[in-house]
């Protein structure tokens, strides 16, 4: 079964303008840890932004923050004032609980591509 | 600074030979992991490793063996390379956070 699910393929926005990208995911841990990764048009993975299931507090980097919604299972991606080196394909992700440790095995969606333009 | 580096960063090989996509990392980290990557597609875990010396299947082994001999090396290991294990390959470490290696694109023909 699929654990993490993005159901938007590509998006396009206008440049400085407020982007949100959507996510869902499956576990049964009580505790978990989810996470947003950007590729680059390189094919470079770099990490964003991350939020412990524990946290009621939405996680925030920069001009990027989430909107963490537990009882929907549901972490969006929310970038603000959009520029256009904001293109790429973001990937959410989510960290299993393994061996009772919480360094677990990540899984991820599909991939959301964004279009900034100017 | 945390650091995973790749090799070959490309490859092409002959269907039925063998490949090795080798992994290093800097970072003292246990967790060490290979992903595959299809054009448009997300990444899909092929295997993993907590502890050298030894490996765990990820959700897409069938086709690949993986090697942990250190903490530092991690390696993924075609035994009999087929035109549909043609992708990019990302290896990566974890603590908390997930680094990874900037890729290996291996073609098959």
């Amino acid at each position: 079964a699929q654990k993490v699910t993005q159901t938007q393929t590509s998006i396009s926005v206008v440049e400085k303008t407020t982007v949100t990208m959507d996510c869902v995911y499956e576990t049964r841990d009580s505790s978990y840890f989810l996470f947003w990764y950007k590729q680059t048009a390189s094919g470079e993975i770099v990490f964003l932004i991350r939020q412990d299931s524990y946290k009621k507090e939405n996680a925030t980097v920069g001009h990027y923050s989430l909107n963490f919604q537990k009882p929907k299972s549901s972490i969006g991606l929310i970038i603000t004032a959009t520029q256009i080196e904001d293109s790429a394909v973001y990937f959410c992700a989510m960290r299993e609980v393994d061996r009772g440790s919480a360094l677990g095995r990540l899984h991820f969606g599909a991939g959301t591509q964004l279009i900034v333009i100017p | 600074e945390a650091a995973v580096t790749q090799s070959p960063r490309s490859k092409v090989a002959v269907t039925g030979g063998k490949v090795t996509l080798s992994c290093h990392q800097t970072n003292n980290h246990d967790y060490m992991y290979w992903y595959r990557q299809d054009t448009g597609h997300g990444l899909r875990l092929i295997h993993y490793s907590y502890v050298a010396d030894s490996t765990e299947k990820g959700d897409i082994p069938d086709g690949y063996k993986a090697s942990r001999p250190s903490q530092e090396n991690f390696s993924l290991i075609l035994e009999l390379a087929s035109l549909s294990q043609t992708a990019v390959y990302f290896c990566a470490s974890s603590g908390t956070e997930v680094f990874f290696g900037k890729g290996t694109r291996l073609t098959v023909v």
